[in-house]
């Protein structure tokens, strides 16, 4: 099977600026995760999705970030405008259901100068 | 809350040496516990799964165990191979609720040939 698939891979963008990152998930997975993952750190979750209601989102900037899933399918989280202090690896993950096996993609490694 | 911790956070060692990574949490009610292996610039690879009525999971050389009672799970690899050099992460999805898993900061493991 396909797996998660994320882009763009690399983002350098300057501070104020604004970006947006975007996710397909594996076929068929209700379960849509966004994780910030600082280095050496693991991953700290953003928001969660059950097909296109996101139910957990207590965590997410809320002033500057913002994330939405068409369709229940692709998912885009956008930042707007960006701090130097979200630098960091934005990755998404995805499961059948909510307690279901994570498979997480690539990620997109942010760089605000 | 639940907080999870990962001991060692590094580790070298030489080729063929049996390993044994460690991963506690706080909250005993648990619903899964995921082990992962993050490749530098990579996003997470789900490696075994183990339900909180297992005791333990097993794919090649891979053996994964879990006391719950404890709050304690390892991560025993075999005959350890310079292709094993990763970050190994745990994360543990609570009972009930939405399942949202809290992850360890990882094991950085070196294996030298």
């Amino acid at each position: 099977e396909a797996g998660v698939v994320q882009s763009p891979r690399y983002k350098i963008i300057e501070k104020k600026q604004p970006v947006a990152f975007w996710c397909n998930p594996i076929s068929g997975h209700n379960t849509l995760y966004w994780y910030l993952q600082n280095l050496g750190q693991g991953p700290e979750l953003l928001i969660r999705y059950e097909n296109e209601e996101a139910v957990d989102d207590s965590q997410l900037p809320k002033d500057r970030f913002s994330a939405e899933r068409l369709k229940g399918v692709d998912s885009t989280l956008k930042i707007q405008p960006a701090e130097l202090g979200d630098s960091a690896v934005y990755l998404c993950a995805s499961s059948l259901g909510p307690g279901e096996s994570l498979h997480f993609g690539n990620g997109t490694r942010l760089t605000v100068t | 809350k639940q907080e999870v911790t990962q001991i060692p956070a590094a580790l070298s060692v030489p080729e063929g040496e049996n390993l044994v990574l460690n991963c506690s949490f706080t909250d005993s009610a648990i619903y899964n516990l995921q082990w992962f292996r993050q490749d530098p610039g990579k996003g997470l690879t789900s490696l075994l799964l183990i339900q909180s009525s297992q005791r333990e999971q097993t794919s090649g050389r891979l053996n994964a165990s879990l006391d719950k009672s404890s709050g304690r799970s390892t991560l025993y690899i075999a005959a350890s191979q310079p292709g094993d050099s990763a970050t190994y992460l745990c994360a543990v999805r609570p009972e009930g609720g939405s399942y949202i898993p809290t992850f360890g900061r990882g094991t950085s493991l070196i294996v030298h040939p």
